[in-house]
């Protein structure tokens, strides 16, 4: 059964610090990995997507990382904003059924 | 303005009575999706559909319904055959099923709350 796993379930940090996010994946055969930002009481907004080939993909402050051959992933937040408290979400296509799978998300409060 | 739209933002339902979930698109997205997210939990998927009046079960779509006959609506009705219904629904739509590259985009989400 596809899985994603990501860890931790919560984190709490003070602002102008830097934090990362892993996930780990069992979707097989491997499409895309993406990680989503979703702020409370709003949808999922897309951060990074990369494919197998791609190992590393930045997006402002947000770096996300990919190790095909472990299946881990993380996403690097540098310099958090307050505007980062939210709740990270990495997201797993398969090849086969074209279906995603969803971790159950980091949920980041960044504290002045 | 382009986007993905849901309404209500919050519906409050009595146990028993069936409530139908709005979810429009202008971004001329032939697939739509209908999520499920429970605090701690990923997002599971209720129903979606690739193309107009066709549609798919997803993982947990016991006690929903849809429709899908126009390519930029696609309505979730919670029936009472739901056990439990209390959740935070998200509508997704994509350009297409094709090409593993093609991103889903969110719509902003009901919650609903079964009395």
């Amino acid at each position: 059964k596809n899985q994603v796993e990501q860890s931790p379930q919560s984190l709490i940090i003070l602002e102008g610090k830097n934090c990362t996010l892993q996930c780990n994946y069992t979707v097989s055969p491997f499409s895309n990995l993406r990680w989503y930002k979703q702020d409370t009481g709003r949808g999922p907004v897309s951060l990074t997507i990369m494919t197998f080939s791609e190992n590393t993909k930045s997006n402002g402050r947000y770096t996300a990382t990919l190790d095909a051959d472990t299946k881990q992933s993380s996403l690097h937040i540098t310099a958090s904003q307050l505007s980062d408290s939210a709740s990270y979400i990495c997201v797993v296509k398969d090849n086969a059924g074209n279906m995603l799978t969803f971790g159950g998300g980091t949920r980041l409060m960044v504290k002045p | 303005d382009g986007g993905i739209t849901q309404s209500p933002k919050y519906l409050f339902r009595k146990e028993g009575q069936n409530v139908t979930l709005s979810c429009e698109q202008n971004l001329n997205h032939d697939a739509m999706y209908w999520y499920r997210q429970d605090p701690g939990q990923g997002l599971r998927l209720i129903y979606y559909s690739q193309i107009v009046n066709d549609f798919q079960k997803g993982d947990i779509a016991e006690g929903y319904s849809v429709s899908r006959e126009k390519k930029e609506s696609f309505p979730l009705t919670v029936t009472s055959a739901q056990k439990n219904p209390t959740a935070f629904y998200l509508c997704a739509s994509q350009i297409s099923t094709s090409g593993g590259g093609n991103e889903q985009f969110f719509g902003p989400g009901t919650r609903l709350t079964v009395l």
